[in-house]
């Protein structure tokens, strides 16, 4: 097994773009979370899925991000517009039940500049 | 609302020591709690992972005490090692939370030769 799989592994942007991460959950898993990880606020959890409808985002920060899961393998995470204080790693993890645990992504590493 | 904290914030030991991390959570109505594993620009790898139903788990020389009544987790690290460095994360899933894993700020060990 691959593993969640995220890409970009770095971005670097400027202010006002739009940006978009990508995820890959392990196939078989039904709950996909989305988490932003800061020096200041740690991991935080911001959107996730179960059977690829999102249940909770009251963790996304505002209407400038969004997220979608066309499908059982693939989410994405989009930022429009771009804020330097988006800059942060943004961790994708999958999970097929919650009681078996969870298994991160390595990881995007966005820069707004 | 699950809160979790992580005491210390950083810890430095000397190479052998056998060391105790320290993790509460507020919220003893809980799924499960893992230990994770995370290098310095990497993503996170999961350490452990005690069901709500379990007391401990071991895995080579780690291992993980859960204490619901306490709202306490411990992780022992025996014989500690310069390749044990890194920093280390807990995260609980409360029932009452609808699946979310939710962690601490960590403990950042540094094991010295």
């Amino acid at each position: 097994d691959a593993g969640v799989i995220q890409s970009p592994r770095h971005e670097v942007t400027e202010m006002g773009q739009e940006v978009t991460l990508r995820c890959k959950p392990i196939s078989g898993h039904d709950y996909l979370f989305w988490y932003r990880q800061t020096m200041m606020r740690g991991l935080e959890l911001l959107i996730y899925f179960n059977n690829n409808v999102p249940i909770d985002d009251s963790g996304m920060p505002e209407d400038r991000f969004s997220a979608k899961m066309p499908n059982a393998s693939f989410s994405t995470l989009k930022i429009q517009p771009s804020e330097p204080r988006d800059s942060a790693v943004y961790f994708c993890a999958s999970s097929s039940q919650v009681i078996r645990g969870y298994t991160f992504g390595s990881g995007t590493r966005l820069t707004v500049v | 609302k699950q809160e979790v904290t992580q005491i210390p914030a950083a810890l430095s030991v000397p190479e052998g020591e056998n060391l105790v991390l320290n993790c509460s959570f507020t919220d003893s109505a809980i799924y499960n709690l893992q230990w994770f594993r995370q290098d310095p620009g990497k993503g996170l790898t999961s350490l452990l992972l005690i069901q709500s139903s379990q007391r401990e788990q071991t895995s080579g020389r780690l291992n993980a005490s859960l204490d619901k009544s306490s709202g306490r987790s411990t992780l022992y690290i025996a014989a500690s090692q310069p390749g044990d460095s890194a920093t280390y994360l807990c995260a609980a899933t409360a029932i009452q939370g609808a699946q979310k894993l939710v962690f601490g700020q960590g403990t950042r060990l540094t094991i010295n030769p």
